[in-house]
This record gives C-alpha cells, sequence and structure tokens, in this order.
C-alpha cells in the first residue's frame, strides 16, 4: 500500500524551531519530488515547499523561504521540514505530499498521495 | 505569483444536479491545472490533472475543461459522496510556485 506518515508536529512558542518528518512506503521514493503543504485551520490549502528526487532543487512559498528548509534522505524513505523562527501565522495541519510524475517523465507537480498531516500549533 | 481565483465560494446543490465551478489564473498558465476534492478531517485527493486528464480511480462523472486562464470542474449528476470542498492548482510557474484556489464548498441543499 502506498503512504505517507508525517510526524512531529507539537505546540511550540513563537520564534521557535521544529522538525517535521514523513516516512514514505509502497513506492520507489526516490524516484519521485516531494511536497509539504499545509492548511491553517478553517482555511485552504498553502504549497510550502519541493524537494526534487535527488534532493539536488529546493524550491519554496514566499511566506516561508528563509526560514523552512527541506531535505530528504532516499536511504530511509524519508522527508523532512525543519521549521525556524516560526510564527503564529505558520500554525497549520502539514501535509507531506508525493508529486505525481516520476523522475524523467513530463513534469506534473500535483500531488497524488498524501499523508494524514501533522499539527504544527505555534502559540504562547 | 500566479493567483487562482474560483468561484463560487461556496454552492449548494441536490443529489442528481450538475454542478460547475470554476477557476481562473491571474495569467496565463497553458492546462497545467489540477483539481482536488477534500472532505472533512481528510486528506486532499487528486482529481484531475493536466486541466482535463482524469486521475486513475476517479469516476467518469467528475470532468475538467479550459486552457490559458479559465477553468471548469463539471460534477455532471452529483453524488451523496461528493458534497466536499473542491481546490483547484497551478503548476505552471518555473521556478514552482504552486498555488491553489481558494476553495469551493458543495453543501446538501
Amino acid at each position: 500500500e502506498v503512504q505517507l506518515v508525517e510526524s512531529g508536529g507539537v505546540v511550540v512558542q513563537p520564534g521557535g524551531s521544529l522538525r517535521l518528518s514523513c516516512a514514505a512506503s509502497g513506492f520507489t521514493f526516490d524516484d519521485y519530488a516531494m511536497h509539504w503543504v499545509r492548511q491553517a485551520p478553517g482555511k485552504g490549502l498553502e504549497w510550502v515547499s519541493l524537494i526534487s528526487w535527488d534532493g539536488g532543487s529546493t524550491y519554496y512559498a514566499d511566506s516561508v523561504k528563509g526560514r523552512f528548509t527541506i531535505s530528504r534522505d532516499n536511504s530511509k524513505n524519508s522527508l523532512y521540514l525543519q521549521m525556524n523562527s516560526l510564527r503564529a501565522e505558520d500554525t497549520a495541519l502539514y501535509y507531506c505530499a508525493k508529486d505525481m510524475a516520476a523522475v524523467g517523465a513530463t513534469t506534473v507537480h500535483a500531488f497524488d498521495i498524501w499523508g494524514q498531516g501533522t499539527m504544527v500549533t505555534v502559540s504562547s | 505569483a500566479i493567483r487562482m481565483t474560483q468561484s463560487p465560494s461556496s454552492l449548494s446543490a441536490s443529489t442528481g444536479d450538475r454542478v460547475t465551478i470554476t477557476c481562473r489564473a491571474s495569467q496565463g498558465i497553458s492546462s497545467y491545472l489540477a483539481w482536488y476534492q477534500q472532505k472533512p478531517g481528510k486528506a486532499p485527493k487528486l482529481l484531475i490533472y493536466a486541466a482535463s486528464t482524469l486521475q486513475s480511480g476517479v469516476p467518469s462523472r467528475f470532468s475538467g475543461s479550459g486552457s490559458g486562464t479559465d477553468f471548469t470542474l463539471t460534477i455532471s449528476c452529483l453524488q451523496s459522496e461528493d458534497f466536499a470542498t473542491y481546490y483547484c492548482q497551478q503548476y505552471y510557474s518555473y521556478p514552482p510556485s504552486l498555488t491553489f484556489g481558494g476553495g469551493t464548498k458543495v453543501e446538501i441543499k
């Protein structure tokens, strides 16, 4: 079964740091780019970051650029999001999502597999 | 950044109705558009990509059309399990800066 399982979400104070993890299974992890997408309570979806299949290229939403770092460990089938200088507006459910196009195929940055999400609350 | 505007933000419909949701991009995005369905407490589900290509396993009552700046998602015969929130998402921009529409909530009339 294809599966993504996020972890690491907690309550953290403004200015604090946190690392989220996402464990992948059921597919060839290093064939695909991966993403983080977040959803604030009662709000819509916001793309956060993308990492290429080999980790060589990373991209960020302007709202997190310079504060968040995406990374992956293909030997562990795992994706990470290091979150620094957290703000109240970073409070959200963070989803790990698989890019639908395999390496070498036509780029399609749509998300065909999602995890269940991990909640990050930034509050004093 | 490319802005995606969905309309309406919500609608009420009955089982069996034909429902159309519109998504407009702030600049041309060719056919680099996806649609998702999200039910309360659940992760989004990919319905359509490349504006009109149905994702595997998605019922044929869902269809997508459009290119450039204007797109539509149509549900031809609304079923009870289709009551949900729908989002469009563009993946045209490079370097990648992916953006979603604000969502359309489909409610029971």
